[in-house]
């Protein structure tokens, strides 16, 4: 079956702008979180987001925001970007059952670059 | 809060050796999985294995496997019979189940020599 998949792969902003990135799951995955890695501060835990609510935010500012569709894609969205948020973004989508949680498939990400 | 410590930035090991990455954790959760990933060069994030806190077996999938100590809460990640191709950064991470996010480490970097 097919992976997560995110896109751009690429894309280079400027300081100011705006980008919206997408992420569509593995089929019959309601769960899709999204995280940043960079050098300096490794990966962070942006949010999570279940049958189109959120249900989990980490620690970044309001510029910062997501959400999910009916379908389980999910976009998230940097306004009024910063240097400091050029970044790899990692999205991944988590199948459970019964409590239990099965994993998480990474997609290949987009990475962010802000000039 | 949930942490997440690896303590070798980096790591080297001969082809065909075995190599053990470690990894100690700490959570209030009762109920919480562990993992290791694998991001290669690629920057695709990998599953490698996976822990359920409630389980004694240590998990093991082909040539990796985990040496679970719970009251320690440390979660080692053994490669044995290494290949060229497991060259690569690897995580360990958490998961708490009411938290519904992954805790990651900072990563081990994985050299294979040939």
């Amino acid at each position: 079956k097919a992976g997560v998949t995110q896109t751009p792969r690429y894309l280079i902003k400027t300081r100011g702008q705006q980008v919206t990135l997408s992420c569509s799951p593995i089929s019959g995955h309601r769960s899709v979180s999204w995280y940043q890695q960079t050098p300096g501060q490794g990966l962070q835990f942006l949010f999570e987001y279940f049958s189109e609510t959120q249900r989990n935010k980490g620690n970044f500012p309001g510029r910062f925001s997501g959400r999910q569709f009916s379908n389980s894609r999910s976009e998230m969205n940097v306004s009024t970007l910063e240097l400091g948020d050029s970044a790899l973004y990692l999205c991944a989508s988590s199948f459970t059952s019964g409590g239990a949680n099965y994993g998480y498939t990474f997609g290949s990400g987009t990475r962010l670059t802000v000039v | 809060a949930q942490t997440v410590t690896q303590s070798q930035p980096e790591m080297s090991v001969q082809e065909a050796e075995t190599v053990t990455l470690s990894c100690t954790y700490d959570t209030s959760e009762s109920d919480y999985y562990l993992f290791w990933y694998k991001q290669p060069p690629s920057r695709q994030m990998i599953l490698v294995i996976r822990q359920e806190a409630y389980k004694q077996q240590n998990a093991t999938e082909n040539r990796f496997s985990v040496n679970f100590q719970k009251a320690a809460k440390s979660f080692s990640l053994k490669i044995s019979d290494s290949q060229l191709g497991d060259a690569a950064m690897y995580f360990c991470a958490s998961h708490g189940g009411a938290t519904n996010k992954l805790i990651f480490g900072t990563g081990t970097l994985l050299a294979v020599q040939p």
